[in-house]
């Protein structure tokens, strides 16, 4: 059973630029949150997608956007790259339904996308 | 805005030794993770609480949620050098059964052999 997956590993982009990550969730899961990790720092939600629309955003500007599609799986699109978006991109995915006290908000991470904006 | 502060930043420690690592908020949250990274990797989740005073045990690590759901500690019994990561706090904000996570500052544990 594959976990969550994350392609590419690293990208190397310039300002102004603009950059599609992807992720393929852990079978069986049909949410996927995405998540910035700045270095040193702990992750920062950006939005999270259920049944192919945007059901939460965090404190992120609109250069950032996302898509989910039938099978789960997710992009996420950044326009106009600052260098300040340098970052691991973290994707997790996670299961509506099920018993809450045992699937409460538990969250299956990829490996991440490392992006580095020159 | 909804903020976890972890503490210490970072733990240095021989083999064998304990520690207690600290998740702290001024505000309330609907279910608690502790999370341990290592470089070029996601974070994997240890353990998920979701009762106020909620205590559970992996092993040599134990996890406790605060009774009043805003804060939680790790300890960890007999450090090895495998437990050298860094550990993340992560609270569960809402009610649905997949809220988003607000993480914390992280604690970078280093275990010397």
């Amino acid at each position: 059973d594959a976990g969550v997956t994350q392609s590419p590993t690293h990208l190397i982009k310039t300002r102004g630029q603009q950059v599609t990550l992807r992720c393929s969730p852990k079978s069986g899961h049909d949410t996927v949150s995405w998540y910035q990790q700045a270095l040193g720092q702990g992750p920062q939600f950006i939005f999270q997608y259920y049944e192919e629309e945007e059901r939460q955003r965090g404190n992120f500007p609109d250069r950032f956007s996302g898509h989910q599609f039938p099978n789960y799986s997710s992009e996420l699109n950044v326009n106009a790259l600052l260098l300040g978006d340098s970052a691991l991109y973290l994707c997790a995915s996670s299961a509506q339904g099920g018993e809450w006290w045992l699937t409460k908000n538990i969250q299956y991470f990829g490996a991440g996308t490392r992006l580095s904006v020159l | 805005t909804q903020l976890l502060e972890q503490s210490p930043q970072f733990l240095s420690i021989q083999e064998g030794e304990n520690l207690t690592v600290y998740c702290n908020s001024s505000s309330v949250f609907s279910s608690l993770q502790w999370y341990r990274q290592e470089p070029g990797e996601g974070p994997v989740l240890l353990v998920t609480v979701v009762t106020g005073g909620e205590v559970k045990k992996l092993k040599r690590l134990t996890f406790q949620f605060g009774d009043a759901r805003k804060d939680s500690s790790l300890h960890i019994t007999a450090a090895q050098p495998g437990d050298t990561g860094l550990y993340l706090c992560a609270g569960g904000v809402g009610e649905n059964n997949t809220d988003k996570l607000i993480f914390g500052t992280g604690t970078r544990l280093q275990v010397f052999p």
